[in-house]
């Protein structure tokens, strides 16, 4: 079946630096992509989307790199603060990755 | 805007008891909603897609028995989890999209189901 996965299930950096978060996919055919964030205990929250016909969208923040050819996703997160600490998940048709944690060090 | 509520938040129940899950959109109408299950330190799984007016469509190696879907209105689902067991306890979570195609889901704030 088709799958969506994560490179790294932890990342751990210094506040104010910035963080990026990777996500393949392999359903070439795909054509819409979210991001979600998701705090201990609570639902996932979007963060940002990106279409197919797109490479790049930004938003406060954070930035969404979609590279069709080798089918990977990635987040940007610019200047991260403790508040970006979380577990970040891609979707793709309703298929979740594994999930990376965003952990922020004041 | 867009908001999904569940409901409860958590419950602890014994051993064959069979528990009720809601899943309400506040401020708009979903024909559809999805359920989630998630083990800690876990991505979230879909379990099953929920069809208002129909019968709701599971992922393969969901029984549909054990997790019995309702979708009554356009606003309200609810997944039921029969004669429940300690290893049906797990993070339960639906959401809803607020009009059909690409759009993001709208999730719940989850209910951690613990069977003793």
């Amino acid at each position: 079946g088709e799958s969506v996965g994560l490179h790294l299930p932890t990342l751990s950096v210094q506040e104010g630096d910035n963080s990026i978060i990777n996500c393949a996919y392999s359903n070439s055919a795909s054509d819409y992509f979210i991001w979600y964030k998701q705090e201990s205990g609570k639902g996932p929250q979007f963060i940002i989307d990106i279409r197919s016909n797109m490479d790049k969208r930004q938003g406060q923040r954070v930035t969404v790199l979609l590279n069709k050819t080798v089918k990977h996703l990635s987040l940007q997160i610019a200047a991260t603060q403790p508040g970006d600490s979380a577990v970040y998940f891609c979707d793709n048709d309703m298929r979740f990755g594994a999930g990376t944690r965003l952990t922020v060090k004041p | 805007g867009a908001v999904v509520s569940q409901h409860p938040s958590w419950v602890i129940c014994k051993s064959g008891t069979s528990v009720k899950i809601e899943c309400r959109s506040l401020d708009f109408q979903a024909t559809t909603m999805f359920w989630y299950r998630q083990f800690p330190k876990q991505s979230l799984m879909l379990m099953a897609t929920s069809n208002e007016g129909s019968k709701a469509t599971y992922e393969q190696g969901v029984e549909k028995d054990k997790f019995l879907i309702n979708h009554a209105s356009l606003t309200l689902s609810t997944l039921t989890v029969t004669s429940a067991h300690p290893e049906d306890s797990s993070f339960y979570i639906c959401s809803a999209k607020v009009h059909r195609g690409n759009q993001p889901q709208h999730f719940g704030d989850g209910t951690r189901l613990s069977i003793l």
